[in-house]
């Protein structure tokens, strides 16, 4: 049974270009839910999708946005990079029924725009 | 503004003494609260906590909530070099949706 995966594993852009991150759900789950984390600090919830569309969305600019697709995966999408979108950015899935305390995390895409 | 808050951020400790790590938080709608292990890229579960004055425990690792003073403690006794790794806090919120709010994490350091 395969857990939450993430590609890429490490990426490098430079300021300006647009990144798109993908993520792939624990069998079974349906909803999946991006955070960043960047260094020193605790994940900071970006948004969340189920049914493929975005139930909720935290404190981040239109630049980030995301898509869900029929098998349950996502894609996490930013346009315009600037040197702060350098982070840890983690997808984390989950039943919808169940909410976020039970979500499992992927390992994660580490970000740096230079 | 709903907000988690740990202490201390961070924490060198030698191996075989116990350590305690603090979470506090301010949230509307209290669900749960979670404790995570991140070692290296994703946090782990350690425990949900939903009732107050209830010690959940695991091995050597321990957990009660206080909601009257919206708090809970991690206790990690006889530490391993192992138990190395950032500890996240995080509050589940009940509003429309819910949402999981995560403090900025203690960073536990064991040295042999």
């Amino acid at each position: 049974d395969a857990g939450v995966t993430q590609s890429p594993t490490h990426l490098i852009k430079t300021r300006g270009q647009q990144v798109t991150l993908r993520c792939s759900p624990k069998s079974g789950h349906d909803t999946v839910s991006w955070y960043q984390q960047a260094l020193g600090q605790g994940p900071q919830f970006i948004f969340q999708y189920y049914e493929e569309e975005e139930r909720q969305r935290g404190n981040f600019p239109d630049r980030f946005s995301g898509h869900q697709f029929p098998n349950y995966s996502s894609e996490l999408n930013v346009n315009a990079l600037l040197l702060g979108d350098s982070a840890l950015y983690l997808c984390a899935s989950s039943l919808i029924w169940q909410g976020s305390s039970e979500q499992y995390f992927g390992p994660g895409t580490r970000l740096t725009v230079t | 503004e709903d907000k988690v808050v740990q202490s201390p951020l961070s924490l060198v400790v030698h191996e075989g003494d116990t350590v305690t790590l603090n979470c506090s938080y301010e949230v509307t709608n209290f669900r749960s609260l979670l404790w995570y292990k991140q070692e290296k890229k994703a946090p782990t579960f350690l425990f949900m906590l939903t009732s107050s004055g209830i010690e959940k425990k695991s091995g050597r690792l321990s957990s009660i909530l206080d909601k009257k003073e919206l708090s809970s403690i991690l206790n990690i006794t006889a530490t391993q070099t192992g138990d190395s790794a950032i500890y996240l806090c995080a509050v589940e919120a009940r509003t429309s949706y819910d949402k999981v709010i995560f403090g900025p994490g203690t960073s536990l350091s064991v040295i042999p």
